[in-house]
């Protein structure tokens, strides 16, 4: 079964830029959260949609990081303008959300803006 | 964010022992998940547990909820090099996954 997709692995990009992450959630899931990892911080909730709705978006960071879920089938993180303490893993889960909630891991979209 | 108290942080085991670790937390849970991450991945889930004194198993791998659901452990048993990563602890309650908790990790070495 396929996992969470998230696209690019890996992305090298210069300050001021505009970055766009992409995550597909696994299908059937009604649940998206995005996360960013840090060697300070842990991981860290973003925003988390339910049914393509964002729910809860407490944790993102400024008004430079908007999320999207058009359709229950993909979703993207998007910072602009991007600065060098933006570097970090960004990852996006899904789950189906009707207790007994597991959540599942894509494999990340490492960022470093320089 | 909040996090779970996860101990030990770092761990240098040699190949063949046996690994415990373990997650405790101010508040009640009634889900706690565990994960591992290697280096350049995602957290993969290990195992899950949703009842209070379940006891969970998922190869050389045990894990259980604590009575109080406050804590939870994790046994890898006669571990093997590729045990080496990063073990994640997250609690939650049911049907809240959005205040999904997350331990700091344990660092697993495996020495030969």
């Amino acid at each position: 079964d396929a996992g969470v997709i998230q696209s690019p692995r890996h992305e090298v990009t210069e300050m001021g830029q505009e970055v766009t992450l992409r995550c597909k959630p696994i299908s059937g899931h009604n649940s998206l959260f995005w996360y960013r990892q840090t060697m300070m911080r842990g991981l860290e909730l973003l925003i988390y949609f339910n049914n393509n709705v964002p729910i809860d978006d407490s944790g993102m960071p400024e008004d430079r990081f908007s999320a999207k879920m058009p359709n229950a089938s993909f979703s993207t993180l998007k910072i602009q303008p991007s600065e060098p303490r933006d570097s970090a893993v960004y990852f996006c889960a899904s789950s189906f959300l009707k207790g007994g909630d597991t959540i599942y891991f894509g494999e990340g979209s490492w960022l470093t803006v320089v | 964010g909040q996090q779970l108290n996860q101990s030990p942080q770092s761990m240098f085991i040699q190949e063949g022992e046996d690994v415990s670790m373990n997650c405790t937390s101010s508040s009640i849970f009634n889900t706690w998940l565990w994960y591992k991450q290697d280096p350049g991945e995602g957290p993969v889930l290990l195992i899950a547990l949703y009842k209070a004194g379940e006891l969970t198993s998922n190869g050389r791998l045990t894990a259980q909820f604590g009575i109080t659901r406050k804590d939870s452990f994790l046994n890898i048993s006669a571990s093997i090099p590729s045990d080496v990563g990063i073990y994640f602890c997250a609690g939650f309650i049911t049907g809240t996954a959005s205040k999904l908790t997350f331990g700091t990790g344990t660092r697993l070495q495996v020495t030969l």
